[in-house]
């Protein structure tokens, strides 16, 4: 049963320290998405990437956050240094879109619990 | 950004359909509507999705109107599983973005 695969599920963290998520797609997924949510704000786009290559970090804020495929079975997204209000879960999400039409259904991990102190 | 509209919350009777709607008047012709669910402490699970004509999945079906502004998920038989976020998200079909909107929190009542 393939499945996207994220961890840690759960990181409790101090305010400073780094925090790398990570993500590996479902085999053959050429699309991988990064989201955050919250109560607040609900669910945001991060970052998402197409066979690899990042098409839209916008949603992520520069100077902490970073997001990057070494390769095609791991996407990574790193907070450093991390703050309380980075505190939500991350979810990441990958789809197969071989011709680059945004038609296909994207499959969701089961997300990571940040929660930075 | 094309914009989606849906409800905050709606009920539904256990073994009754439901009719979610979304309300897109600036959609695009480009534009896919898709609609995904979130179960209480998971991540979204993709539900349905369509560009003009109606859809049926085992899952659900997906009315669209004629042009195109709303769109209807229905689920023919509600169940106690499927209370859930449904969100209505328009997607353009020469970008992958993909945006969630607030949803509609829909209860089901045994």
């Amino acid at each position: 049963d393939a499945r996207v695969t994220q961890t840690p599920r759960d990181k409790v963290t101090e305010m400073g320290q780094e925090v790398t998520m990570r993500c590996q797609p479902i085999l053959g997924h050429n699309t991988v998405f990064w989201y955050r949510q919250t109560m607040m704000q609900g669910l945001e786009l991060l970052a998402y990437f197409r066979n690899r290559a990042p098409l839209d970090d916008s949603g992520m804020p520069k100077d902490r956050f970073s997001a990057e495929m070494p390769d095609a079975t791991l996407a990574t997204l790193k907070i450093q240094p991390s703050e309380p209000r980075d505190s939500a879960v991350y979810f990441c999400a990958s789809g197969l879109e071989p011709s680059g039409r945004a038609t296909g259904e994207l499959f969701f991990g089961e997300g990571s619990r940040l929660t930075v102190l | 950004d094309a914009k989606t509209t849906q409800p905050n919350s709606m009920e539904s009777n256990e073994e009754e359909p439901v009719h979610l709607p979304c309300n897109h008047s600036t959609i695009s012709g480009t534009d896919y509507i898709h609609w995904y669910r979130q179960l209480p402490s998971q991540g979204p699970e993709y539900v349905i999705h369509g560009l003009t004509s109606n859809v049926n999945n085992r899952m659900a079906s997906l009315a669209i109107a004629e042009d195109r502004k709303s769109s209807t998920l229905i689920l023919h038989r509600a169940t106690l599983r499927d209370a859930a976020v449904y969100y209505c998200i328009l997607r353009d079909g020469d970008n992958n973005d993909m945006r969630f909107g607030a949803g509609t929190r829909l209860t089901v009542k045994p």
